[in-house]
């Protein structure tokens, strides 16, 4: 079946590296995805988001991109801090008919930042 | 402005009791969610409102019934609790669909 997944499911950064964290989907028809940050015993935090009609979108400190011809999203984190260290969940909104939407979320990877 | 609030944090069931999880927002969102967390799966999408008076089905909704008398509130009821449901169940809230959601701190659930 179609699903959102993440390449990589941990990663380790030296703190005031960029972190770049990736994700595939498989709905073509998915039009809107969003990056949340999850910390232990903490709900998921939303962390920027980018609809289809856009390849690239900027936040303060993190970037994602889309490359849809590939189903390819990533998240970049520039200078990350340990204060970034938990997991990384990417998410798509896909329509799943009669203008109803359904948030599907990938397994996460976490991310730990070395001091 | 509290956000998403659920209650209980936490809570310990014998196989076959009843149990309702509260969720309520303040930011007047008309789109509200439950998912559950189990390790190595991510979040999945049990039932989700979007507007008083109207729910629907998400990918894992047997087991689970919702109600939405109100904008504010989106309780999660589990009529006869099994061990498959332990989990950590999320609630989320959204201005519509196609939106970024705000999620709950969660609630820590395990069946014996």
């Amino acid at each position: 079946g179609e699903s959102v997944g993440l390449h990589l499911p941990t990663l380790s950064v030296q703190e005031g590296d960029n972190s770049i964290i990736n994700c595939a989907y498989s709905n073509s028809a998915s039009d809107y995805f969003i990056w949340y940050k999850q910390e232990s015993g903490k709900g998921p935090q939303f962390i920027i988001d980018i609809r289809s009609n856009m390849d690239k979108r900027q936040g303060q400190r993190v970037t994602v991109l889309l490359n849809k011809t590939v189903k390819h999203l990533s998240l970049q984190i520039a200078a990350t801090q340990p204060g970034d260290s938990a997991v990384y969940f990417c998410a798509e909104n896909r329509n799943s008919g009669a203008g109803s939407y359904q948030l599907t979320f990938g397994k996460g990877t976490k991310l730990s930042v070395i001091p | 402005n509290a956000g998403v609030t659920q209650t209980p944090k936490f809570q310990v069931l014998k196989t076959g009791q009843s149990m309702t999880l509260q969720c309520a927002q303040d930011m007047n969102h008309e789109y509200m969610s439950w998912y559950r967390q189990d390790p190595g799966m991510g979040l999945r999408l049990i039932h989700y409102s979007v507007g008083a008076g109207i729910t629907d089905q998400g990918e894992v909704p047997n087991g689970y019934n919702v109600s939405r008398s109100t904008t504010e509130d989106f309780p999660l009821r589990l009529l006869s609790a099994a061990p498959s449901q332990t989990s950590v169940y999320f609630c989320a809230s959204s201005y519509q669909q196609n939106q970024p959601q705000h999620f709950g701190d969660g609630t820590r659930l395990s069946i014996l």
